[in-house]
C-alpha cells in the first residue's frame, strides 16, 4: 500500500530553535501533501495544504510566516516551526494523496512529537 | 461551517461484543466520508471510504455504512488489537484550494478487554 513516511519522529529542542520536519510519500508522486496538528486528546486540525511547485494555502489562524512549508519535489514536502516556543508543542502529521488518484484518500505518515522546552 | 461530531467519544467492550460507533456530519456537498483508525503515537490509518447513502463497506470484523447524516462503524466480534481512536472525517465538493481538505470529528477511543 501507499507509505508516507515522516522524519524525525521525535524533537525536544530549546525555546526559540527552529525545528524541520520531513515528509515523503514513497513509493508514490504526491502533487498535494497536508500538514496537520494534533494536541493530546484531540483530533486533526488543518494547518496548511502544500502543493509542489506552488505556494502553500494556509488554514485561518495559522500563521505562515511561523510555519514555513516547502514542497519542492513531488515526494518531499517540509514543515519548518520558526522560532518554536513552548505553545508549538504538539504531534504534527502529514499526508499526501497520489497525483494521479485525486479520489484516493490521503494516505498519513506517523507523525512528529515535538516538545519545545 | 462543516461539522463531523463523533459518539461515544469513549467505548469500552468486553472481547466479542459488538457495537457501532456513530459520525454525525454537517457539510454542504459531500464529497466522501473517510474512517481512520488512529493508535496511541502513531499517524490515522485508512480504513474506508464512503461516497453517497446506501453505501456499504466491509473490512474484517468492521462494516461502515452512510446515510444523508450520518454513517456508523460496525464492529463486530472485536478482539483486543481492535482497540484505537476511530477517526472519522469528510470532504466536500469544492474546488480550488478547498479540494481535498478533509474535515475530522473528535475520535472514539476504543478499548476492547480480553
Amino acid at each position: 500500500g501507499a507509505v508516507v513516511s515522516q522524519h524525525p519522529s521525535w524533537v525536544i529542542c530549546k525555546s526559540g530553535t527552529s525545528v524541520k520536519i520531513e515528509c515523503r510519500s514513497l513509493d508514490f508522486q504526491a502533487t498535494t501533501m497536508f500538514w496537520y496538528r494534533q494536541f493530546p486528546k484531540q483530533s486533526l486540525m488543518l494547518m496548511a495544504t502544500s502543493n509542489e511547485g506552488s505556494k502553500a494555502t494556509y488554514e485561518q489562524g495559522v500563521e505562515k510566516d511561523k510555519f514555513l512549508i516547502n514542497h519542492a519535489s513531488l515526494t518531499l514536502s517540509t514543515l519548518t516551526v520558526t522560532s518554536a516556543h513552548p505553545e508549538d508543542s504538539s504531534f504534527y502529521i502529514c499526508s499526501a494523496r497520489a497525483r494521479d488518484r485525486r479520489n484516493q484518500p490521503q494516505h498519513f505518515g506517523d507523525g512528529t512529537r515535538l516538545s519545545i522546552l | 461551517e462543516d461539522q463531523v461530531t463523533q459518539s461515544p467519544e469513549a467505548l469500552r467492550l468486553q472481547e466479542g461484543e459488538s457495537s457501532s460507533l456513530n459520525c454525525s456530519y454537517t457539510v454542504s456537498g459531500l464529497r466522501g466520508l473517510f474512517w481512520y483508525r488512529q493508535d496511541p503515537g502513531k499517524g490515522p490509518e485508512f480504513l474506508f471510504t464512503l461516497y453517497s447513502a446506501g453505501e456499504e463497506k466491509e473490512k474484517e470484523r468492521l462494516k461502515a455504512t452512510l446515510t444523508k447524516k450520518e454513517s456508523f462503524l460496525h464492529i463486530t466480534a472485536p478482539k483486543p488489537e481492535d482497540s484505537a481512536t476511530y477517526l472519522c472525517a469528510v470532504s466536500k465538493n469544492a474546488g480550488g484550494t478547498s479540494y481535498g481538505k478533509l474535515t475530522f470529528g473528535q475520535g472514539t477511543i476504543l478499548t476492547v478487554h480480553p
